[in-house]
């Protein structure tokens, strides 16, 4: 297994377009989260699954941004309306368990630029 | 706002130097993780504290997890300019969904 990978890497759009990235936990993970991180600062929590349910968003989380994990594997984030704000690194990981002290592995992330 | 707040922001030092890294926050945590992040790529997990005055060493670096749980700090002994990079610290809370919150992290450099 190669870990986490994240589809795709960079991604350049235009204000007002739509974007979706994908996630690809390790194959026996069952807990998968979304993050957002801006330049210099630490990862912001926006989602969590378990399997394929949602169990948590964030208030960062706002309606033009939606996430599915649809059989429990593969999950997308998708940005409806991009705005300048948007341009951050999303990163997803995933985890065995949901255990505080479960080790998250993280993906390379996506970095999104909104022009 | 972040739960968990870093000092230094940066860190330049010399090859050799000693440092430390301080994670505080008001909140009580289950669990401290430490990660460390290189540029274009995600944080890699270097060590997880659960139990309040927890000490944990990686080779040239010592873990401390507060008696309250509430803070942690990060020693690195003769640093290297292989340990240059964005160190950050997280806190697994139970009682929020297992939620992990990320510290304002610590830019460190080695200079060789």
């Amino acid at each position: 297994d190669t870990g986490v990978s994240q589809d795709p890497r960079h991604k350049i759009t235009k204000r007002g377009q739509n974007v979706t990235f994908r996630c690809d936990p390790i194959s026996e993970h069952n807990r998968l989260y979304w993050y957002r991180q801006t330049l210099g600062q630490g990862p912001e929590f926006l989602t969590y699954f378990q399997n394929e349910a949602q169990l948590e968003k964030s208030r960062l989380l706002s309606d033009r941004f939606s996430a599915e994990r649809p059989k429990g594997s593969f999950s997308t984030l998708e940005i409806q309306r991009t705005e300048q704000g948007d341009s951050a690194m999303y990163l997803c990981a995933s985890s065995l368990g949901g255990r505080v002290t479960d080790t998250q592995y993280f993906g390379p992330g996506t970095r999104l630029t909104v022009l | 706002t972040q739960l968990l707040e870093q000092s230094p922001q940066f860190l330049s030092i010399q090859e050799g130097e000693n440092l430390t890294v301080y994670c505080n926050s008001s909140s009580v945590f289950s669990s401290l993780q430490w990660y460390r992040q290189e540029p274009g790529e995600g944080p890699v997990l270097l060590v997880t504290v659960v139990t309040g005055g927890e000490v944990k060493k990686l080779k040239r670096l010592t873990f401390q997890f507060g008696d309250a749980r509430k803070d942690s700090s990060l020693h690195i002994t003769a640093a290297q300019p292989g340990d240059t990079g964005l160190y950050l610290c997280a806190g697994g809370r139970l009682y929020t969904g297992n939620q992990f919150y990320f510290g304002t992290g610590t830019s460190l450099t080695v200079i060789p």
